[in-house]
């Protein structure tokens, strides 16, 4: 089946450092990727959606200017965030479709982000 | 503005037991409803996909149903085993191929 791999799975960093996960489809063309942020013993939220080369829609409430998206290819968006901050620590997961209609959505494994 | 609730919050069941899950939204006009397994720390796992004109899905031990008149959802968990603990989430898509509305999630435990 299709498989997303998401990268790093868990990153430790200082406060004000900016970091970046990658989201790859393996063995599909992801026109659409989308970003979920997840706090403890919530559900996720969707942060963001990403088509291939056009600027990512944000949710509202989400800073697109803190979460930086970018969907340069068919397989592959980023998503970095910038001069993180404790308050950001969280589990973000990405899940992509491909050009069939009524696809399924397919999730990475997700990145933890401790921010000390 | 579409919301899913899932009820209960939380559920422990010894083992061997059939159970079955809640999922309820707002809005009826669906594309799609899925359900998915979570273990703790970890990604999601699709269980079952039903598409808006569907009424069921089976795989194995599980069986997801919809009624979008009513807006609820249920997931069927069969003879449960201690392998099946984990958070249950359903989704629901109100476009084909765009975003996700996540439920508030079920914790389930089966006690061996």
């Amino acid at each position: 089946g299709a498989v997303v791999s998401q990268h790093p799975s868990w990153v430790i960093c200082k406060s004000g450092t900016s970091v970046k996960i990658e989201c790859r489809s393996l063995d599909f063309q992801a026109t659409t990727m989308f970003w979920y942020r997840q706090f403890p013993k919530q559900s996720l939220m969707l942060m963001a959606t990403s088509n291939e080369g056009s600027k990512a829609t944000y949710e509202q409430g989400v800073e697109k200017d803190k979460f930086l998206i970018n969907h340069a290819s068919l397989t592959l968006s980023t998503l970095t965030v910038t001069s993180a901050h404790p308050e950001d620590s969280s589990f973000y997961i990405c899940s992509a479709t491909g050009t069939v209609v009524a696809q399924p959505q397919h999730f990475g494994d997700g990145t933890r982000l401790s921010i000390l | 503005k579409q919301e899913v609730t899932q009820i209960p919050a939380a559920l422990s069941v010894p083992e061997g037991e059939n159970l079955v899950l809640n999922c309820s939204f707002t809005d009826s006009a669906i594309y799609n409803l899925q359900w998915f397994r979570q273990d703790p720390g970890k990604g999601l796992t699709s269980l079952l996909l039903i598409q808006s004109s569907q009424r069921e899905q089976t795989s194995g031990r599980l069986n997801a149903s919809l009624d979008k008149s009513s807006g609820r959802s249920t997931l069927y968990i069969a003879a449960s085993q201690p392998g099946d603990s984990a958070t249950y989430l359903c989704a629901v898509s109100n476009f084909g191929n765009e975003k996700l509305t996540f439920g508030t999630g079920t914790r389930l435990t089966i006690i061996p």
